[in-house]
């Protein structure tokens, strides 16, 4: 079965980088992408970018550019995704999904992984 | 950036009475190539998001026979026909046609 198993939550400083992982397996994971959403505490959802497992092509939202990037390690189907100069407004749940390269259907989620940013 | 709206925002339902959401978006969401890329999501409580409908009115693998999802252009509706206990969460509608992707604002569902 599909699963995307990501990384344990984080506590970081502003200013700081974080870097999550999203394990992918039950599939073949070149033949799909991986997005990131992100949901701040008791908001709704936001949609960071994607990247294309199949070569490595990406998205980013306009608002994160310059500080987010998104990779992947085919030879281990693990998608990262790494958000620097963190501010306290990135504070948030992480998710990660299978999305499809045709089209932005994000059909199997992440667990989630919680980023805090704190001094 | 394509924005959506969702009404109502909250909404208390009966078991086994119908319930029904609406999700406009400030563009039309149909592709040259023929799709709408309307889809929704249901977050359970403490829960990821699970894709519940893509393109408009298809059901993703597993979901119950009483959602439904219709719609096109900028309107679209997700209904259930009969409101179990287990629906309960918070309802997303995502537009997939222009970056970046953006969703609604969310409808809670809970049982009276």
């Amino acid at each position: 079965q599909v699963q995307l198993v990501q990384s344990g939550a984080e506590v970081k400083k502003p200013g700081a980088s974080v870097k999550v992982s999203c394990k992918a397996s039950g599939y073949t994971f070149t033949s799909y992408g991986i997005s990131w959403v992100r949901q701040a505490p008791g908001q709704g959802l936001e949609w960071m970018g994607w990247i294309s497992a199949y070569n490595g092509n990406t998205n980013y939202a306009q608002k994160l550019q310059g500080r987010v990037t998104m990779t992947t390690d085919t030879s281990t189907s693990t998608a990262y995704m790494e958000l620097r100069s963190l501010r306290s407004d990135d504070t948030a749940v992480y998710y990660c999904a299978r999305v499809l390269l045709t089209q932005p259907t994000f059909d199997y989620w992440g667990q989630g992984t919680l980023v805090t940013v704190s001094s | 950036d394509i924005v959506m709206t969702q009404t109502p925002l909250s909404l208390s339902v009966t078991p086994g009475q119908p319930a029904s959401i609406s999700c406009k978006s400030s563009q039309s969401l149909l592709h040259s190539d023929g799709k709408t890329y309307l889809y929704w999501y249901l977050q359970k409580p403490g829960q990821s998001p699970q894709l519940l409908i893509y393109e408009v009115s298809s059901r993703f693998s597993g979901v119950p026979d009483r959602f439904s999802g219709s719609g096109s252009g900028t309107d679209f509706t997700l209904k259930i026909s009969r409101v179990e206990a287990e629906d309960v969460g918070v309802y997303y509608c995502m537009q997939g046609i222009h970056l970046p992707f953006t969703f609604g604002p969310g409808t809670k569902v809970d049982i009276k």
